[in-house]
C-alpha cells in the first residue's frame, strides 16, 4: 500500500527566504506526483504536476523535483511572500491504468511566511 | 486549468439526517469521479471512484449504504450522506477525471458539521 510522508509538518519562514518542503513515498511505481496547496477551509489548488519520466518542472517561483527511483520528491518555494502561507499538499497516482488518476495524499506542511 | 463546483460549501445538520452534496464538472465531461473526505489535520483519504452510468467502487472501511453516489450524468455527481452521525463530520470533496488534463483537479469541498 502507497504511503506519503510530508516534512515538515509545519513550517514558519520571515518573508524573502528560500524554502523546501518535502515528500517521499513507499512505492516508487507511480504514474506522475503532484503538489497542491490548500488554505484553510478551502478547496486544493493544483501547483505542479510532474510525469514519472520527468526529473522535475518549475512554474514561477516553485520548482518540484522527483527522484522517483529513491521516492523522493522536493517542493522548493523560492523568496517567500506572506500570500505563500497555506498547507502543501503532495500527492501520487499508480502507475499507468484505471487507477491512474487516484491520488494518495500525503499529510502536508502548514508553511507560515512571516511578514 | 478545470473548472468544478460543489454545492453546498458547508452544511449543519443533525444527527439522523441525510446530506447531499453535489459535484459538476463544469468544463469537461467526467468519466470517472473520485469523492475524497478529509478529517482535521488528516490527508485527504480516497472513498470512492465512480464511472458514469455503473456503481461505485468504495475503498475499505468505507460503508457503501451510507454513502450513497451518483454518477448519472458525465457532468454531475452526487454524494449522500445517510443517517449522518457526528463522526461523519469532515471536508469532502470531489475530483472529476477523463477530460484533457493530466493533472488532477478539485472541487472546492463540502465542510460537513453532524450536530
Amino acid at each position: 500500500k502507497q504511503e506519503v510522508t510530508q516534512i515538515p509538518a509545519a513550517l514558519s519562514v520571515p518573508e524573502g527566504e528560500n524554502l523546501v518542503l518535502n515528500c517521499s513515498f513507499t512505492d516508487s511505481a507511480i504514474y506522475n506526483l503532484q503538489w497542491f496547496r490548500q488554505d484553510p477551509g478551502k478547496g486544493l489548488t493544483s501547483l505542479l504536476l510532474i510525469q514519472s519520466s520527468q526529473r522535475e518542472q518549475t512554474s514561477g517561483r516553485l520548482n518540484a523535483s522527483l527522484d522517483k527511483s529513491s521516492g523522493r520528491s522536493t517542493l522548493y518555494i523560492a523568496a517567500s511572500q506572506p500570500g505563500d502561507s497555506a498547507t502543501y499538499l503532495c500527492a501520487v497516482s499508480p502507475n499507468s491504468g484505471a487507477g491512474s488518476y487516484q491520488l494518495t495524499f500525503g499529510k502536508g506542511t502548514k508553511l507560515s511566511v512571516i511578514p | 486549468g478545470a473548472v468544478v463546483s460543489q454545492h453546498p460549501s458547508r452544511v449543519i445538520c443533525k444527527s439522523g439526517t441525510s446530506v447531499k452534496i453535489e459535484c459538476r464538472s463544469l468544463d469537461f465531461q467526467a468519466t470517472t469521479m473520485f469523492w475524497y473526505r478529509q478529517f482535521p489535520k488528516q490527508s485527504l483519504m480516497l472513498m470512492a471512484t465512480s464511472n458514469e452510468g455503473s456503481k461505485a467502487t468504495y475503498e475499505q472501511g468505507v460503508e457503501k449504504d451510507k454513502f450513497l453516489i451518483n454518477h448519472a450524468s458525465l457532468t454531475l455527481s452526487t454524494l449522500t450522506v445517510t443517517s449522518a452521525h457526528p463522526e461523519d463530520s469532515s471536508f469532502y470533496i470531489c475530483s472529476p477525471s477523463g477530460g484533457p488534463y493530466n493533472e488532477q483537479f478539485f472541487g472546492p469541498g463540502t465542510r460537513l458539521t453532524v450536530l
